[in-house]
């Protein structure tokens, strides 16, 4: 157990719809991270957060967003969705969201858009 | 800009007999550099990490791997392979900068034979 949790473990929705992904960091880090794994795309970087602020950005589409809370959880909403973004949702976190700073990864959320 | 390549897609051992899945890095410097670990239907976990201090890097479970900058290496290796160490593996680089972006391999699926 990394002592990164994700929620919901799995999400069944229709195009066109919206979700909201949850993710609680390791108690003592401040840095959160997003990712996406499919299987055409393998594993993808999305967006870092450090202490409520974005940090850095990936590949992310402008239908997606993510914030981080003063309470450090942070939280990834999807929109207007798509079949090609059923994917694995991984959140991430570490101490201070440095080149090289160990992140420990949550179970995932399974997104399955039908 | 920083980039990892594993060579294998898939690699098929019997068990007892030594394990080698092999990465290559591309960066201008001297990188850091990961291995994780994805179980099917489970989330990623970290193996062994480098980041410039001993070539050679012991991880967790019996892994290993050098770092070889004349080579742009850093090949992951066991012994002894366990029917348990059947997994994705994923050689992983972060991005220089002010950032904990991960760049990942494409990874490669470890299969053991009894």
């Amino acid at each position: 157990d990394s002592g990164v949790t994700q929620t919901p473990k799995h999400l069944i929705t229709a195009t066109g719809q919206r979700v909201t992904l949850r993710c609680s960091p390791r108690s003592g880090d401040l840095s959160v991270y997003w990712y996406q794994q499919s299987l055409d795309q393998g594993l993808q970087f999305l967006i870092q957060y450090y202490n409520g602020e974005e940090r850095a950005k990936g590949n992310i589409l402008e239908r997606f967003s993510a914030q981080q809370f003063p309470d450090l959880h942070s939280e990834l909403n999807l929109s207007s969705l798509e079949l090609g973004d059923s994917a694995l949702y991984f959140c991430a976190s570490s101490v201070d969201g440095g080149e090289g700073d160990t992140q420990y990864f949550g179970p995932g959320t399974r997104l399955t858009v039908l | 800009a920083q980039s990892v390549t594993q060579l294998d897609s898939h690699v098929s051992v019997s068990e007892g007999t030594p394990v080698l899945l092999r990465c290559n890095y591309s960066s201008s410097y001297s990188p850091s550099l990961f291995w994780y670990v994805q179980h099917p239907n489970k989330g990623l976990q970290l193996l062994l990490k480098y980041t410039s201090a001993a070539t050679l890097v012991k991880g967790i479970n019996g892994f290993e791997a050098e770092f070889k900058k004349s080579e742009t290496s850093f090949h992951l290796t066991k012994p002894s392979a366990h029917m348990s160490d059947a997994a994705e593996y994923f050689c992983v680089v972060s991005i220089s900068g002010n950032t904990g972006k991960l760049i990942f391999g494409q990874g490669t699926t470890l299969q053991v034979k009894p």
